[in-house]
């Protein structure tokens, strides 16, 4: 069954850690997104690829990188977390064609302390 | 710039129609996307509108006005399930989704 995976669902870590937060999908989409939600808030776009070795920073910057060796593969890092990260963290992907529909994971809840 | 309007929050009863609208100024357009998120989840697609007029899909139908920035939400037979945040997305230029806060809606009983 063709998905979008996100792990971990939740995560608590302390203020200074490194973390990676894992996404992958089985639909082949070249597109993949990282947005950062807070409750209520609307949806910010933090980075996206279209395809192997293409990454660009979205409107947010959130002291993040990603890196997209893979298709299927766009893990997004936090090289020193601080509480200001903590926030909803969303993967999505998108096949392109007419509608351009992205198709989201679970997300992941990250509490920095 | 982009800039998406929608209502913060409605209230509607179960059974009933309900019509959450959104305005939104933008010097590109690609589409316009209805999305459902329930709280905790992620969203989920509804509806895309390129071109105007009204797209009917079941019980959700979706309306778009280039000309006017406007779209609309419509919801017919209102399910408690109904409860959740419904978030209006300009695809712009760049073909990259601009947000809207969302609207959450509350069915009453």
């Amino acid at each position: 069954e063709a998905d979008i995976y996100q792990t971990p669902r939740y995560l608590v870590i302390g203020t200074g850690k490194k973390i990676t937060l894992e996404c992958s999908q089985t639909m082949g989409h070249d597109k993949m997104y990282w947005y950062q939600q807070d409750p209520g808030m609307e949806l910010h776009l933090i980075h996206y690829s279209y395809g192997v070795n293409s990454t660009e920073k979205g409107d947010l910057s959130s002291e993040s990188t990603v890196s997209r060796i893979r298709t299927e593969h766009f893990p997004l890092t936090l090289e020193s977390a601080r509480p200001s990260h903590t926030s909803q963290y969303l993967c999505a992907s998108a096949g392109g064609g007419d509608s351009n529909e992205q198709f989201f994971g679970p997300g992941t809840r990250l509490t920095v302390l | 710039g982009q800039n998406i309007d929608q209502p913060t929050e409605m209230t509607a009863t179960e059974g009933a129609i309900v019509q959450i609208n959104c305005t939104y100024q933008t010097s590109g357009f690609n589409g316009l996307f209805w999305y459902q998120q329930h709280a905790g989840e992620a969203p989920t697609f509804l509806s895309y509108n390129v071109l105007d007029g009204l797209e009917e899909k079941g019980r959700f139908s979706s309306f778009l006005s280039r000309s006017k920035g406007y779209s609309y939400l419509l919801l017919k037979e209102l399910q408690m399930k109904d409860s959740a945040s419904y978030l209006c997305a300009l695809m712009d230029s760049n073909y990259q989704l601009i947000w809207g806060a969302g609207t959450k809606l509350i069915i009453k009983p």
